[in-house]
């Protein structure tokens, strides 16, 4: 069974604060991604990476970064935390052109 | 960039009757187009996929098309049942990375 699992469910940041949102994949995929899901808006893109050390932005990179050290982790870091940054975030991976795994999600609030 | 639109937002059918959501996109060099269902409070899950090089796949009572001329594909679901109901969302693929690109997601619900 392929795991992505992300590192919370719930957060809840202050604006301003630095945040970091960590997923981890166990299937050696060399895609890793990063979406935001809002009602009515659907998954949009924020980063995603196809090799270690290796981004490239997605559609909604402003406010985000991320780091990939190693194969297996995808880090999302949002270096000041607003409140137009509440909401949920998916994390997935993939080989290429194959299906994409899915971690539960992380929802974001920020007060 | 890749940009993936999807119609209908929302689609309400009967038990039994098909559904049919549509997809375009706009980058002709996109060459993978999975659909993902999400069901309440859960994460999305791959249901069919289809590539660049195939016009039609079918599994059970799932199929998709692919016309790359128009840049259009479709989901097909028959005799749906009330386990269909969930949000449905079409990708496209493009570049040896798999960028994908995801629609704004159709709500269907199937009625008894």
């Amino acid at each position: 069974d392929v795991k992505v699992t992300q590192s919370s469910r719930y957060l809840v940041k202050r604006t301003g604060e630095k945040v970091f949102l960590e997923c981890v994949q166990d299937m050696d995929h060399e895609n890793m991604f990063w979406y935001r899901q809002d009602p009515g808006l659907g998954l949009r893109l924020i980063y995603f990476s196809y090799d270690v050390k290796m981004k490239e932005k997605g559609d909604i990179p402003e406010g985000y970064s991320v780091s990939r050290e190693k194969k297996e982790r995808f880090s999302l870091i949002l270096e000041s935390a607003s409140t137009n940054q509440t909401s949920m975030y998916l994390c997935a991976s993939s080989f290429s052109q194959t299906e994409a795994f899915f971690g539960q999600g992380t929802r974001l609030t920020v007060v | 960039g890749e940009n993936v639109e999807q119609h209908p937002s929302t689609l309400s059918v009967q038990e039994g009757d098909s559904a049919v959501i549509k997809c375009t996109y706009s980058d002709s060099a996109s060459n993978y187009f999975p659909w993902y269902k999400q069901e309440l409070g859960k994460r999305p899950q791959l249901i069919i996929d289809i590539r660049s090089n195939v016009g039609e796949k079918k599994d059970q009572r799932i199929a998709v098309t692919l016309n790359k001329t128009a840049k259009h594909f479709s989901l097909h679901i028959t005799e749906t049942q009330p386990e269909d109901s969930a949000v449905y969302f079409c990708a496209a693929g493009t570049g040896g990375g798999n960028k994908l690109t995801f629609g704004t997601g159709t709500q269907l619900k199937v009625e008894l």
